[in-house]
């Protein structure tokens, strides 16, 4: 069965710190891995895609990832604000008409 | 473009009633995805359109649901009768290309539905 698996489920850290998400599937054939944020009351936005050959993917102070190997990936947030406070979704895709697997998520809150 | 658009935001009914969720995808786009939400089990992808046809809707809970999409600007999900179980924000998602989601998704505002 396919399964995306993230950690920690949630998570408070102090403004301008850095923090990792953690991503683990198990999701095959791949496609490609996509990170979304979700702020609260809105609709998820893609920060990043990677696909089987590439390792890192940078968004601004976004950083993801991708280890293919062990099907791990990790989201890297460099010096937090209070707007990175949100929910952070790891999607694995397939691809073609195969759906995707959402992860359940991690809730990262940034305190000042 | 405005990006994709939901109505309503918010859906307060009550249970036995007729529920209709109105999404209208970015121009241009070639499939449609509606998505239902909670705590307990994150996203869930209910059904899924390529070009107007429906591809997929394992997703769909039971019959009470269902979804049309009929033309390339315009799709409703419906339920009825609607159970206080179906309480949980519903998306619309739209993307470029074909397929069940290989393509990065944009996803509307989201409608709360609360089944009293």
């Amino acid at each position: 069965k396919n399964q995306v698996e993230q950690s920690p489920q949630s998570l408070i850290i102090l403004e301008g710190k850095n923090c990792t998400l953690q991503c683990n599937y198990t999701v095959s054939p791949f496609s490609n891995l996509r990170w979304y944020k979700q702020d609260t009351g809105r609709g998820p936005v893609s920060l990043t895609i990677m696909t089987f050959s590439e390792n890192t993917k940078s968004n601004g102070r976004y950083t993801a990832t991708l280890d293919a190997d062990t099907k791990q990936s990790s989201l890297h947030i460099t010096a937090s604000q209070l707007s990175d406070s949100a929910s952070y979704i790891c999607v694995v895709s397939p691809g073609g008409y195969q759906k995707v697997t959402f992860g359940t998520g991690t809730k990262l809150q940034v305190i000042p | 473009d405005a990006g994709v658009i939901q109505s309503p935001r918010h859906e307060v009914t009550e249970m036995g009633q007729e529920v209709t969720l109105r999404c209208k995808p970015i121009s241009g786009h070639n499939s449609l995805f509606w998505y239902r939400q909670t705590m307990m089990r994150g996203l869930e992808l209910l059904i899924y359109f390529n070009n107007n046809v429906p591809i997929d809707d394992s997703g769909m809970p039971e019959d009470r649901f269902s979804a049309k999409m009929p033309n390339a600007s315009f799709s409703t999900l419906k339920i009825q009768p609607s159970e206080p179980r179906d309480s949980a924000v519903y998306f619309c998602a739209s993307s470029p290309g074909q397929g069940a989601g290989s393509d990065t998704q944009y996803f509307g505002p989201g409608t709360r539905l609360t089944v009293l």
